[in-house]
């Protein structure tokens, strides 16, 4: 089964830190995506990347930066953190536009 | 970015009943998904739809793609209690490189 581990649960983090949220993919999938999801609104697209060093925006790019250095690897970056970033942050990879795997998610909170 | 507006937004239903939800939008969709969302959990694709009109079961779960591409169904029967959680929709559109996922309607199921 391919798994896509996101590196924590559960975040809380200060308005104005700098925070990395990381997501690893094993099955050597060219696609990974971040999402954030907030109640009422599903799942919005940050940034994607098909390929490594590659990046597209997503629907909600502000405030929000990406890292692809390695293939199974995904970062976002969140610059300058501030409480409307408080949110469930959502990872997935696939091959194709029809096998998203997504990670179990972090819950970030910004204080 | 596009906009899927899921109905109803949650579901109180007691077990044993069937449940129908859909899925709107103003775009027309090459392809139709439906994903569960376990507490705690990503979500997890249900139900692939490629064509207009196409008619899907995976077990107790049926969905269809609506005839206009516009729209999509879900319709679970004799729910029990591991159906909880949340089910979100999600679409193609021509050319795109990610999905569009809906806003979600939350399941709870009365034992």
């Amino acid at each position: 089964d391919v798994k896509v581990t996101q590196s924590s649960r559960y975040l809380v983090k200060r308005t104005g830190e700098k925070v990395f949220l990381e997501c690893v993919q094993d099955m050597d999938h060219e696609n990974m995506f971040w999402y954030r999801q907030d109640p009422g609104l599903g799942l919005r697209l940050i940034y994607f990347s098909y390929d490594v060093k590659m990046k597209e925006k997503g629907d909600i790019p502000e405030g929000y930066s990406v890292s692809r250095e390695k293939k199974e690897r995904f970062s976002l970056i969140l610059e300058s953190a501030s409480t409307n970033q408080t949110s469930m942050y959502l990872c997935a990879s696939s091959l194709n536009l029809f096998g998203y795997t997504f990670g179990s998610g972090t819950r970030l909170t910004v204080v | 970015g596009q906009q899927l507006n899921q109905s109803p937004q949650s579901m109180f239903i007691q077990e044993g009943e069937d449940v129908s939800m859909n899925c709107t939008s103003s775009s027309i969709f090459n392809t139709w998904l439906w994903y569960k969302q376990d507490p705690g959990e990503g979500p997890v694709l249900l139900i692939a739809l490629y064509k207009a009109g196409e008619l899907t079961s995976n077990g107790r779960l049926t969905a269809q793609f609506g005839i206009t591409r516009k729209d999509s169904f879900l319709n679970i029967s004799a729910s029990i209690p591991s159906d909880v959680g949340i089910y979100f929709c999600a679409g193609q559109l021509t050319g795109a490189n990610n999905l569009f996922f809906g806003t979600g309607t939350r399941l709870t199921v009365i034992p």
